[in-house]
């Protein structure tokens, strides 16, 4: 149980395009998701909290109109990233938590975004 | 965005040997979890510790939530290929936001 799917795992974009990365719970309804972005051996660093039907939190120093998080339902999370550019190229990873396991995170597989 | 410390940063073990490695904070946190990343996947969880001075284990894997909630070791025993990764720590700074701080990660390579 407990599985977090992520949508594409690659995607390669022009400088100046949108991409969207979708986040599922395949198995739970998730109370809370994550967005996270990490660079080539760093850590991981969150950008954003989502809750169901309502305005995700954003990170300090995360742009929220350059990263558009939709959380429409208990099972799907979207993290757009609007007009791209190369210095946002990185590894973009959501998790998801819910409320009976509500201490512990699952994470997705991670997509990884090249602009180009 | 703020991290925890984790060490040590890299390691190269042999095959069969035990591997120690830890997280510490000045904050305190209410749970820490213990992931492991492989190469272009996203993080797995190993264990979860709730309770200052829990000490879990998950087959081969051991963890320990400090008495002090302010760091966490996990061991690892009779290391493996398998067990090459990054391994992160990560710490719940406010209870029931289930928001988490990550380690900056301990880099494994297991020489057979």
């Amino acid at each position: 149980g407990a599985v977090v799917s992520q949508h594409p795992s690659r995607v390669i974009c022009k400088s100046g395009t949108s991409v969207k990365i979708e986040c599922r719970s395949l198995d739970f309804q998730a109370t809370t998701m994550f967005w996270y972005r990490q660079f080539p051996k760093q850590s991981l660093m969150l950008m954003a909290t989502s809750n169901e039907g309502s305005k995700a939190t954003y990170e300090q120093g995360v742009e929220k109109d350059k990263f558009l998080i939709n959380h429409a339902s208990l099972t799907l999370s979207t993290l757009t990233v609007t007009s791209a550019h190369p210095e946002d190229s990185s590894f973009y990873i959501c998790s998801a938590s819910f409320r009976a396991r509500r201490t512990e995170a699952f994470f997705g597989q991670g997509t990884r975004l090249t602009v180009v | 965005g703020q991290q925890l410390n984790q060490s040590p940063q890299s390691m190269f073990i042999q095959e069969g040997e035990d591997v120690s490695m830890n997280c510490t904070s000045s904050s305190i946190f209410n749970t820490w979890l213990w992931y492991k990343q492989d190469p272009g996947e996203g993080p797995v969880l190993l264990i979860a510790l709730y309770k200052a001075g829990e000490l879990t284990s998950n087959g081969r894997l051991t963890a320990q939530f400090g008495i002090t909630r302010k760091d966490s070791f996990l061991n690892i025993s009779a290391s493996i290929p398998s067990d090459v990764g990054i391994y992160f720590c990560a710490g719940q700074l406010i209870p029931g936001t289930y928001k988490y701080i990550f380690g900056t990660g301990t880099r494994l390579k297991v020489l057979a």
